[in-house]
């Protein structure tokens, strides 16, 4: 089935410096893909769409300076956390769509210290 | 998107069959129903997905309700793997958007 890399799984960085997030559609290609975050005991929340060689899509609420997002290929969409704080310390998903549905990455985990 | 409504949390034992309920009484003629479970710190794992007919796979089967205002995941012999937190999603054909409910937590106990 399809498969969607996530890398890496886990970041520990300092606060103020940036972070980034790689998804890779490995065997299909996303011209659209997803990234979510996930704080501890909640439900996923959606961030942004991310449309390959156009600018991505942003949910309400969510600065689009803060957590930038690149989708430069069919196969590959990166989330940056720039200048990250403690408060940004979360699960990050990504997804992209496939011939079922969606198919999720394995999750980063971000802690900012 | 139709919202879900979904309990937040359920027990079955092992070896008997779970039965996960989810209410989407809003939802539209063109829109699917998409079940996904999330093991602790995982990415959502793709369950199955129907339209109005019954779907059955080798994970799960879905029932929904004639009038499509409800549906039930059933895992058929659920065992301590299957412990998670089940999502029940409804997406419009044509929107791309995938929104995420608050889940059922299932805990199989042995």
């Amino acid at each position: 089935g399809a498969v969607v890399s996530q890398h890496p799984s886990w970041v520990i960085c300092k606060s103020g410096t940036s972070v980034k997030i790689e998804c890779r559609s490995l065997d299909f290609q996303a011209t659209t893909m997803f990234w979510y975050r996930q704080f501890p005991k909640q439900s996923l929340m959606l961030m942004a769409t991310s449309n390959e060689g156009s600018k991505a899509t942003y949910e309400q609420g969510v600065e689009k300076d803060k957590f930038l997002i690149n989708h430069a290929s069919l196969t590959l969409s990166t989330l940056t956390v720039t200048s990250a704080h403690p408060e940004d310390s979360s699960f990050y998903i990504c997804s992209a769509m496939d011939s079922y549905g969606y198919t999720f990455g394995s999750g980063t985990r971000l802690t900012v210290v | 998107d139709a919202k879900t409504t979904q309990p937040p949390s359920m027990d079955c034992a092992e070896g008997r069959a779970a039965n996960l309920p989810c209410n989407h009484s809003t939802i539209s003629g063109n829109e699917y129903v998409y079940w996904y479970r999330q093991i602790h710190s995982q990415g959502p794992q793709y369950i199955i997905h129907g339209l109005k007919n019954n779907e059955t796979n080798e994970m799960a089967s879905l029932i929904i309700t004639e009038d499509r205002k409800s549906s039930t995941l059933i895992l058929p012999h659920a065992t301590l793997r299957d412990t998670a937190v089940y999502y029940c999603i409804v997406r419009g054909y044509n929107f791309n958007k995938f929104y995420f409910g608050s889940g059922t937590k299932l805990n199989v106990k042995p």
